[in-house]
């Protein structure tokens, strides 16, 4: 199956830096997703780019099939965007709505 | 109400015991995943099911069982739980490959 690395595994910003989050897959996808995983847990959808560029306030992404990699963009960070970034893409096929996960960025943003 | 609801939030069980773990979604989704999530390891993928008569075993189910008792309800069971199974559990739901919606978690430890 299709394999995800992240990187870097953890990451320290003072509040107001920017930052880059990276996900390498090992195959070619057709659908990208990242999500942030709250300091309580919660798992929130951010991003489904399969490729190009998306925009979402500070947060921003990029996806480039052709060369199996996405970046995640976190613009003037805030102690609220503390916690784990995920990417994720189907296991396998086309079709498949299955997820395999990165091990995850651990983000702590300080003021 | 939470579009995907979680029981129990937390559980302790003693090794040996048989423990069940709850979702019910108000999404209208047809397609619901359950996941464990380790530390360090990110999300793994248990069992899934596409509808009520569609189940499928995903990379880690051994020890795990599931009942698709409705559209809406997705339970995932531990026949004989043992510590190794202490973990966060994520049950999710999905209309397409954009509309992922991850329910709270479980946090289960099994001593």
């Amino acid at each position: 199956g299709i394999q995800v690395e992240q990187s870097p595994p953890d990451l320290i910003l003072q509040e107001g830096a920017n930052s880059t989050l990276r996900c390498n897959f090992s195959d070619s996808v057709n659908n990208l997703q990242w999500f942030h995983q709250n300091p309580w847990g919660q798992l929130i959808n951010l991003f489904y780019i399969p490729s190009g560029t998306k925009q979402n306030g500070r947060l921003s992404a990029t996806t480039v099939a052709t060369e199996r990699y996405s970046l995640l963009y976190i613009s003037s960070s805030q102690t609220t965007d503390s916690g784990v970034y995920f990417c994720a893409t189907p296991r396998s096929g086309a079709g498949s709505y299955q997820l395999t996960f990165g091990k995850g960025t651990k983000l702590s943003v300080i003021p | 109400d939470a579009d995907v609801t979680q029981t129990p939030r937390n559980r302790i069980t003693k090794t040996g015991k048989r423990i069940m773990l709850e979702c019910s979604q108000t999404k209208g989704h047809d397609r619901m995943y359950w996941y464990r999530q380790d530390p360090g390891l990110g999300l793994r993928l248990i069992y899934y099911s596409f509808d009520v008569k569609d189940i499928n075993k995903g990379e880690i189910s051994d020890g795990y069982s599931v009942s698709r008792q409705a559209q809406a309800k997705f339970s995932l069971s531990l026949e004989s739980a043992i510590p190794n199974q202490t973990a966060l559990y994520f049950c999710a739901t999905s209309r397409d490959r954009l509309g992922y919606t991850f329910g709270s978690g479980t946090r289960l430890t099994v001593v």
